[in-house]
């Protein structure tokens, strides 16, 4: 099954552990991208990558980090997680031909 | 510049009834604009999409309207449905970029 895979599915921390979020797709896709969604906000675009070795700011990448040396996996490292890092975190990927973005299930961050 | 406001934020509609959403944005190099659809507990998942060469998209009982010189589109969900109970969120983008800009967001209750 085509998919987009997160984990942890829920996870509760304390201020300045670190902490990574790891995402997984098996479509092949070369961009995939991390959001965060806040009530009454929306979602915002914290980092993407167009591919292997590529990654570029979103429009709220503070107190965040990615890496992609695979093509399949762009985990999202939080080193100093802060109380305001509590959020629902989505990744998601598509092929750079096409627009169309596929969503993971997400995770939900508590920082205590 | 790179807002999409999205309003309302909250809707309630009557079983058959019609159910629109209205976004506006700034950035006249926006040439993609999606909306996605959340049911609770899921990630988003694309619903329908427009460019801004016409100005009318319709698949099934979803339909676009883009009115580029007032730069907003709008979702027209027809004989509205309780299971169209979810949160659409408006977005734009500008392709072969990485960044996708998404609306607050609209929770829409269909009252059977």
């Amino acid at each position: 099954e085509a998919q987009v895979t997160q984990n942890p599915r829920y996870l509760i921390t304390v201020t300045g552990k670190k902490l990574t979020v790891t995402c997984s797709q098996n479509m092949n896709h070369e961009y995939m991208s991390w959001y965060r969604q806040d009530p009454g906000l929306g979602l915002r675009q914290i980092y993407y990558s167009m591919n292997v070795e590529v990654t570029d700011k979103g429009d709220v990448p503070e107190g965040y980090k990615v890496s992609r040396k695979e093509k399949r996996n762009f985990p999202l490292i939080l080193e100093s997680p802060s109380p305001n890092q509590t959020s629902l975190y989505f990744c998601a990927s598509r092929t750079v031909n096409q627009e169309t973005q596929y969503f993971g299930p997400g995770t939900r961050l508590l920082v205590l | 510049q790179q807002q999409v406001k999205q309003s309302p934020q909250s809707l309630i509609v009557q079983k058959g009834g019609i159910s629109i959403i209205n976004c506006a944005y700034e950035n006249t190099a926006f040439d993609y604009f999606p909306w996605y659809q959340q049911f609770p507990g899921k990630g988003p998942a694309l619903l329908i999409a427009i460019r801004p060469d016409v100005s009318e998209k319709k698949e099934g009982r979803f339909t676009i309207s883009f009115n580029k010189s007032a730069k907003q589109f709008s979702l027209h969900i027809m004989d509205s449905q309780p299971g169209d109970s979810a949160t659409y969120f408006c977005a734009a983008s500008i392709s072969n970029t990485g960044k996708l800009i998404f609306g607050q967001g609209t929770t829409l209750q269909v009252k059977p």
